[in-house]
């Protein structure tokens, strides 16, 4: 049973370029997640994706984006990219009343 | 003031220990806690997952949360080297799908 995976594993960017970073869920899951995980700190949430729309938002520019499709992976866009969203991207999935289970994340490098 | 605080060590202990992992919160509305495990380069595995307050027991774990004293704990006893890794506590409002807040985590070593 394939758990969450999350594409590339690591992209390096310069600023002011845009990413996208993909996501499909553990099998059986419906929801996905974002979060952002600076070195040393927890992840940050970003925001959530159920039913291809955008459930729940934290405390995030508008830079930052998301899609989820019909077989319920996602994507999450970020536009204009600043040196500080170089970070651990994590991806969580999961279903109703079940706790969230993470991929290993994309580590984006901004130059 | 954070929603969530934990104590990010480093924590360092010899193989065989009892280890205890700790995490205060502000907000009495969290009622589902969870205990994350992350080894360097990879994603937070999910350990332990509690509804309101009690205790709970899995292997060598055990998780307890005090919701009058806003604190949850993480015991792992008969501590192993393959324990080390960094423990995040994580909790949400109304359900395990919803917005997780996450600690800084607290890394551990556990020394043979």
């Amino acid at each position: 049973d394939a758990g969450v995976t999350q594409s590339p594993t690591h992209l390096i960017k310069t600023r002011g370029q845009q990413v996208t970073l993909r996501c499909s869920p553990k099998s059986g899951h419906d929801t996905v997640s974002w979060y952002q995980q600076a070195l040393g700190q927890g992840p940050q949430f970003i925001f959530q994706y159920y039913e291809e729309e955008e459930r729940q938002r934290g405390n995030f520019p508008d830079r930052f984006s998301g899609h989820q499709f019909p077989n319920y992976s996602s994507e999450l866009n970020v536009n204009a990219l600043l040196l500080g969203d170089s970070a651990l991207y994590l991806c969580a999935s999961s279903s109703l009343n079940q706790p969230q289970h993470f991929g290993d994340g994309t580590r984006l490098s901004i130059l | 003031q954070k929603e969530v605080e934990q104590d990010p060590g480093p924590l360092s202990v010899p193989e065989g220990a009892i280890v205890s992992l700790n995490c205060t919160y502000s907000n009495s509305a969290f009622q589902y806690f969870m205990w994350y495990r992350q080894y360097s380069r990879k994603g937070p595995e999910l350990l332990m997952y509690t509804y309101s307050s009690g205790n709970k027991e899995d292997g060598r774990f055990t998780a307890q949360v005090d919701k009058s004293s806003k604190y949850i704990s993480l015991f792992i006893r008969d501590s192993q080297p393959s324990d080390s890794a960094t423990y995040l506590c994580a909790m949400s409002y109304k359900n395990t799908g919803n917005q997780f807040y996450f600690g800084t985590g607290t890394s551990l070593t556990v020394i043979p």
